[in-house]
């Protein structure tokens, strides 16, 4: 079945490093890829997605590239904050359907 | 718009006991959906609604767990003789039809005793 990998548990940077998370993916169709972000006591809040190969999605200055030759859609952000301190998890699916996680990358960003 | 709202937000039940979880989607959004968060397993997919229709219920554990949508404004997720392996976050999710985004309510915290 489909499946979306994060090798990250956790990542510790301070404010105004480069973040990076990874996400590879594994599907037998053409699926969407998004970007979820949850903060403690809330439910997933939607980031971005992206639906088509070579496609950019980018959302409160996050981003991340569909790349159909490489499987994956890796989070990047130039400089992160405090406030950017949650759970970032990866998701495939059919747009308006049900949703496959990957494991959550816990991000903690030190002041 | 209050978002996705779901009640209780923390549940205790004792093992063999009943719990019913209650989800109110989004005025207006057609899709509902139930998904299950763990420490362990992470966020699983449960089951799925489309104009109170089921749609796709392939996360249901089959023998005790069972979903309605009696009408456009609520959802109810029910367990039956719950298990300590059923303690989770249950969480309800609304879409408006073919919409990308999909909203999530804070989750219901369920805790078998």
């Amino acid at each position: 079945g489909d499946s979306v990998t994060q090798t990250e548990g956790q990542v510790a940077l301070s404010e105004e490093d480069f973040l990076t998370i990874h996400c590879n993916y594994s599907a037998s169709g053409y699926p969407a890829l998004f970007w979820y972000v949850q903060y403690p006591g809330e439910g997933p809040q939607f980031l971005f997605r992206a639906s088509r190969d070579k496609e950019k999605g980018s959302s409160r200055g996050f981003e991340a590239t569909y790349d159909k030759g490489t499987t994956s859609f890796h989070l990047r952000k130039a400089s992160v904050q405090e406030s950017d301190s949650a759970v970032y998890y990866c998701a495939l699916g059919e747009v308006g359907y049900k949703l496959t996680f990957g494991t959550g990358t816990s991000l903690l960003v030190d002041p | 718009n209050a978002g996705v709202i779901q009640t209780p937000r923390h549940k205790v039940t004792g093992k063999g006991q009943e719990a019913t979880l209650w989800c109110e989607p989004i005025s207006g959004h057609s899709a509902v959906f139930w998904y299950r968060q763990t420490i362990v397993q992470g966020l699983e997919f449960l089951t799925y609604f489309r104009n109170q229709a089921p749609i796709d219920d392939s996360g249901m554990p089959k023998e005790r767990f069972s979903a309605q949508m009696p009408n456009q404004s609520h959802s109810t997720l029910k367990i039956q003789s719950t298990q300590p392996q059923d303690s989770a976050v249950y969480l309800c999710a609304s879409s408006q039809a073919g919409n990308t985004e999909v909203f999530f309510g804070k989750g219901t915290r369920l805790t078998v005793v």
